[in-house]
């Protein structure tokens, strides 16, 4: 069996602050692993993927995440928050080899101050 | 656009009604992927197609609904005996996946349900 845990369900930061959002896994195999932002009103896009390539996930505006087997976590960061990155933030993971079916954790909220 | 779509946007329903959404893929795309998102909640499983073979169901995914992918292409998500409980977001995705790998979902803005 497979799930996901988001440790927070809302992040606040003020703008130009760095950003932590925090998930941990549980895979029985190899697992690839996502996030996926989603803006109020707008489909969920693809932030950044791991799929045991590089343990050091750069994504897009900014992203970063780290696979950390050992701790079975991957932790989604930026430096410096813009306004823009408000939004949910869901981390995936999926079970390779055998079924293909995703599982997301519950979300976390960011909230960026001015 | 050449996105995944989803139709209807929005559906308002009676209880006991039968209700079905559309999904249109990305064209090349091989596996479709159906999700039911609650408030305050990840979207969560449903089902799964790899071209026109539906190859995984959520035990979530009662025998009230049932999910069609004919020819491979367009999907449809069929909710019989509607239930104020299957009021939620349903949320369409597609990928393409070759040699087993799996690769990134792109979704569609999904259709919002509501029954009353």
């Amino acid at each position: 069996a497979q799930s996901v845990t988001q440790l927070d369900s809302h992040v606040s930061v003020s703008e130009g602050t760095p950003v932590l959002l925090r998930c941990n896994y549980s895979s029985s195999y190899s697992p690839s692993l996502f996030w996926y932002v989603q803006h109020p009103n707008k489909g969920l896009q693809l932030l950044l993927k791991y799929t045991s390539a590089a343990t050091l996930v750069k994504g897009i505006n900014g992203f970063e995440a780290e696979f950390k087997k050992s701790e079975t976590s991957f932790h989604l960061t930026k430096p410096s928050a813009h306004m823009s990155d408000a939004a949910e933030y869901f981390c995936v993971v999926i079970k390779s080899g055998g079924s293909y079916i995703p599982t997301f954790g519950r979300g976390t909220s960011l909230i960026v101050h001015p | 656009d050449t996105g995944v779509s989803q139709d209807p946007r929005h559906k308002i329903t009676k209880r006991g009604q039968n209700v079905t959404f559309r999904c249109d893929p990305i064209s090349e795309h091989n596996r479709l992927y159906w999700y039911r998102q609650t408030l305050g909640q990840g979207p969560e499983f449903l089902t799964y197609f790899q071209n026109e073979a539906q190859l995984e169901k959520s035990r979530l995914l009662s025998d009230r609904f049932s999910a069609e992918r004919p020819k491979g292409s367009f999907s449809t998500l069929e909710i019989q005996r509607t239930e104020q409980g299957d009021s939620a977001m349903y949320l369409c995705a597609s990928s393409f996946d070759h040699t087993g790998f799996f690769d990134e979902q792109y979704f569609g803005p999904g259709t919002r349900l509501t029954v009353t």
